[in-house]
């Protein structure tokens, strides 16, 4: 089966500009991911969707960021202005249950490395 | 509020000794999984553990869980060069998987 799609791979912008990274999930899993990784640590959730509806955004700064995900299947993440501390790889995962229930694991995408100088 | 701990954060070591790396986690939860990342690359799903007792093996490595201890150990039988990576552990806990900092590895000839 095809992985998670995610673009673009690489984005360097300077700060107090937007960006816009688009994730497409393996075909049939319900349950879409965003994480942010800063460099040297591990991914940590920003918010999960469950089909179209959100499940979970605790962790998402919500003044500068926000996600979308439209039918249920392509999702998309902005940050709007961003700042220097927004660097980071945004990585978008999937898997066929909330939370990762029983043998399924989550799947990543490739992700995509934000520069904001 | 869910920690997961790994130590160490760094690990160098020889090819063909062994070493276990340790996850630990401050809540109750019934699913713990291992991911490898390569530099610039995404994760790879490793392991999945579901039970207390879970043991589960791939090669060179071995994952198990002991829920009553909340954790859970990634043993490295003979390291190999090709074992280099960042491995993460990562506890699920309700709609959540949180993530342990990593333990870089480097396997030196």
């Amino acid at each position: 089966e095809a992985g998670v799609a995610q673009s673009p791979r690489y984005k360097i912008i300077e700060k107090r500009q937007s960006v816009a990274f688009w994730c497409n999930p393996i075909s049939g899993h319900a349950t879409l991911y965003w994480y942010q990784q800063i460099l040297g640590q591990g991914p940590k959730l920003l918010i999960q969707f469950q089909n179209n509806g959100v499940v979970d955004d605790s962790q998402l700064p919500k003044d500068r960021f926000s996600a979308e995900r439209l039918k249920g299947v392509d999702s998309t993440l902005k940050i709007q202005p961003a700042k220097l501390e927004d660097s980071a790889v945004y990585l978008c995962a999937s898997s066929r249950a909330t939370g990762g229930q029983g043998n399924y694991g989550y799947t990543f995408g490739s992700g995509t490395r934000l520069t904001v100088v | 509020e869910l920690k997961v701990e790994q130590n160490p954060l760094f690990l160098s070591m020889q090819e063909g000794k062994n070493y276990t790396i340790y996850c630990n986690y401050s809540t109750t939860s019934d699913r713990l999984y291992w991911y490898r990342q390569d530099p610039g690359k995404s994760l790879e799903s490793l392991f999945v553990l579901l039970s207390n007792g879970a043991v589960k093996q791939e090669g060179r490595l071995m994952a198990s869980l002991d829920t009553k201890a909340r954790l859970s150990t990634l043993h490295i039988t003979a390291a190999v060069h090709d074992l280099s990576a960042t491995y993460f552990c990562a506890v699920a806990l309700n709609n959540d998987m949180r993530f342990g900092a990593g333990t870089r590895l480097t396997v030196k000839p």
